[in-house]
């Protein structure tokens, strides 16, 4: 079983709407959790990065959240542009990094 | 544009032979790390190197190996290839090697193994 769950696995909306993309993971001891946008065939991109100690972090209409109790992120898409679509991947850890399946985002007009 | 260079970007070979993938990070960024993504497995972490010394290790096969050089850039050497090798390999740098540092990825390496 991956130790990083991510869900939807896929997702289409509406540009202009909002949306949240769910990460769970069991991966221990915790150091980081990261999320990363990439586009098809292109290298990942950081979106955020948050230690434990932190809840939300923003970067632009992206913004991540974490809950260390229950082992749970989400980021959050504000005002979805049509540029937003992309795979939307979770990572967690430091050293040995693990990594979601990712969330298939599309945004359509 | 990340800044960090990969070559060669596309890479066709047999089973059985052996490739090497270069990386060369971003200017002034002293560690890099080595990614494998395959339709089947997703991202999966295989290496970091900090300063020319490893720092950490991930599903890497014995296969697999790698190093980086006193200029900072990175070599990821394949041998053996098999068929299940064939993915995405990218690299990424990193200013150090702190957890919270922000990995900055490069194009990609797509390898094919006939």
């Amino acid at each position: 079983k991956n130790q990083v769950e991510q869900s939807p696995q896929s997702l289409i909306i509406l540009e202009g709407k909002n949306c949240t993309l769910q990460c769970n993971y069991t991966v221990s001891p915790f150091s980081n959790l990261r999320w990363y946008k990439q586009d098809t065939g292109r290298g990942p991109v950081s979106l955020t990065i948050m230690t434990f100690s932190e809840n939300t972090k923003s970067n632009g209409r992206y913004t991540a959240t974490l809950d260390a109790d229950t082992k749970q992120s989400s980021l959050h898409i504000t005002a979805s542009q049509l540029s937003d679509s992309a795979s939307y991947i979770c990572v967690v850890g430091r050293g040995d990094m693990r990594f979601g399946a990712g969330t298939r985002l599309t945004v359509k007009p | 544009d990340s800044g960090v260079t990969q070559t060669p970007k596309h890479l066709i070979t047999a089973t059985g032979q052996r490739v090497t993938l270069r990386c060369s990070p971003r200017s002034g960024d002293l560690s890099v790390y080595w990614y494998q993504q395959s339709l089947d497995q997703g991202l999966q972490f295989l290496i970091q190197y900090y300063n020319g010394e490893e720092r950490a290790k991930g599903n890497i096969l014995e296969r697999f190996s790698a190093q980086q050089f006193p200029d900072l850039h990175s070599e990821l050497n394949l041998s053996s290839l098999e068929l299940g090798d064939s993915a995405l390999y990218f690299c990424a740098s990193s200013v150090v090697a702190g957890a919270t540092d922000t990995q900055y990825f490069g194009p990609g390496t797509r390898l094919t193994v006939l």
